[in-house]
């Protein structure tokens, strides 16, 4: 069955490192996402992507995040200047449409110290 | 303001013990409901999907439900592989993001 993979699975970085997290969607997903869920509270939403640009982001996305589908299997989510309040689970989904289910990825557990 | 709470916080059971698991939502115009079942240090892993009131989706022992403000997710005789926090997460009509509640943590003994 096909799934949403993610690298790496842990990350530590020192603050104010830029750090990138690869996510491959399922392969006929048209819609990708990023997730994040600090230790012991909800996942939370980031950025949806779709047709190459950015559909919505949430108020935590700011300018220290972007994303970018590289190629054709590929979706990265980059923090240019890292902070301690990021150290969190950071998971990618995707959906074969807007309005379907989203498949997460197992996760990219991110450290920063 | 757009929220999910799910109740209880924590279940403890026996194994064969059935008991249901609720979440509330207070979204304007929902698109979808989505129950995930979520293991230590992994990502949600999708169990249902729900879009409208009456709705009711099964997979072995697990059962969930749909109205007009909240859902169940039934589990019946469940045994220690049940053991997850089960997420409800729902989609509003004019967003692409799912708003996750903060889970059910689901216990269940031998």
């Amino acid at each position: 069955e096909p799934e949403v993979t993610q690298t790496p699975s842990h990350q530590v970085t020192q603050m104010g490192q830029e750090v990138i997290l690869r996510c491959v969607p399922i392969s006929n997903h048209l819609y990708f996402y990023w997730y994040r869920q600090i230790l012991g509270q909800k996942v939370e939403f980031l950025v949806s992507f779709y047709n190459n640009e950015i559909s919505e982001k949430s108020e935590i996305f700011d300018d220290q995040f972007s994303v970018e589908r590289p190629d054709g299997s590929n979706f990265t989510l980059k923090i240019r200047s890292t902070k301690l309040e990021d150290s969190a689970m950071y998971f990618c989904a995707s959906s074969r449409d807007r309005t379907e289910t989203q498949y997460f990825g197992p996760g990219t557990r991110l450290l920063v110290l | 303001e757009d929220q999910v709470t799910q109740s209880p916080e924590a279940l403890r059971l026996q194994e064969g013990e059935s008991s249901s698991l609720n979440c509330s939502y207070t979204v304007s115009g929902l698109r979808g409901l989505f129950w995930y079942r979520q293991d230590p240090g992994k990502g949600p892993e999708f169990l249902f999907t729900l879009y409208s009131a009456g709705e009711e989706k099964e997979k072995e022992r697990l059962k969930a439900t749909l109205t007009k403000k909240e859902s169940f997710l039934h589990i019946t005789a469940p045994k220690p592989e049940d053991s997850a926090t089960y997420l409800c997460a729902v989609m509003k009509t004019s967003y692409d993001k799912v708003i996750f509640g903060p889970g059910t943590s689901l216990s269940v003994i031998p």
